[in-house]
């Protein structure tokens, strides 16, 4: 089975850098996903990460570590409309994407 | 827009009823899944058709089914309803296997 973990809420000032972390146990690793969520709306894709390292996507930015099982979403420049929820999700060799609980991130002026 | 069309928005019905939610895939998108989001759950997986053919199964009761047509969009049947079943359903596809996901707008179903 998957056990995905991420704090449930954070908060952060506009303008400012947020890190949310996500932390997992898995077997069969096949790829880690980020996802943002506004509240009563469909997730949307930010980010995938297969392979160790940073991959950079303008203000959002994901890292990983496979050996920690270890995740982060870097958020820059944080603006109002990033308030949403932040969901990790761990693909695992012969299921489909699992999901975290996600992070409820409120940016405030 | 992602591509995924999903009916009906909202649904309200009663317990012990059955209900249908219907989804379309993207164009050319082979895999469809479907997902249950409740308040204090998350978003949980229920289960994935690739092609027309169960692929893997999540968390899905044994009052649900679901299945994937010729065409390839899916319907994900609710029965014996019960307040806990009130929830967002979300389909998502993808064009094959182990592949980022494009999320439907959902239904949100209602159990009175």
């Amino acid at each position: 089975g998957q056990n995905i973990d991420q704090p449930t809420e954070m908060t952060a000032t506009e303008g400012a850098i947020v890190q949310i972390n996500c932390t997992y146990q898995t077997s069969g690793f096949n790829g880690l996903f980020w996802y943002q969520q506004h509240a009563g709306e469909a997730p949307t894709f930010l980010s995938y990460n297969v392979l160790d390292g940073l991959e950079e996507k303008g203000r959002f930015s994901s890292f990983l570590s496979r050996s920690k099982g270890y995740s982060y979403l870097l958020l820059k420049e944080l603006q109002m409309k990033d308030s949403a929820s932040y969901l990790c999700a761990v693909l695992q060799a012969g299921t489909a994407l699992i999901f975290g609980k996600g992070t409820t991130l409120s940016v405030s002026s | 827009d992602s591509g995924v069309t999903q009916t009906p928005k909202h649904l309200i019905t009663a317990t012990g009823q059955r209900v249908t939610l219907r989804c379309s895939p993207r164009s050319g998108d082979l895999s469809v899944y479907w997902y249950q989001q409740s308040l204090d759950q998350g978003l949980q997986f229920l289960i994935q058709y690739y092609n027309g053919e169960e692929r893997a199964k999540g968390n899905i009761l044994e009052r649900f089914s679901a299945q994937q047509f010729p065409d390839l969009h899916s319907e994900l049947n609710l029965s014996s309803l019960e307040l806990g079943d009130s929830a967002l359903y979300f389909c998502a596809s993808s064009p094959r296997d182990s592949e980022k996901l494009f999320f439907g707008s959902g239904t949100q179903l209602s159990v009175l």
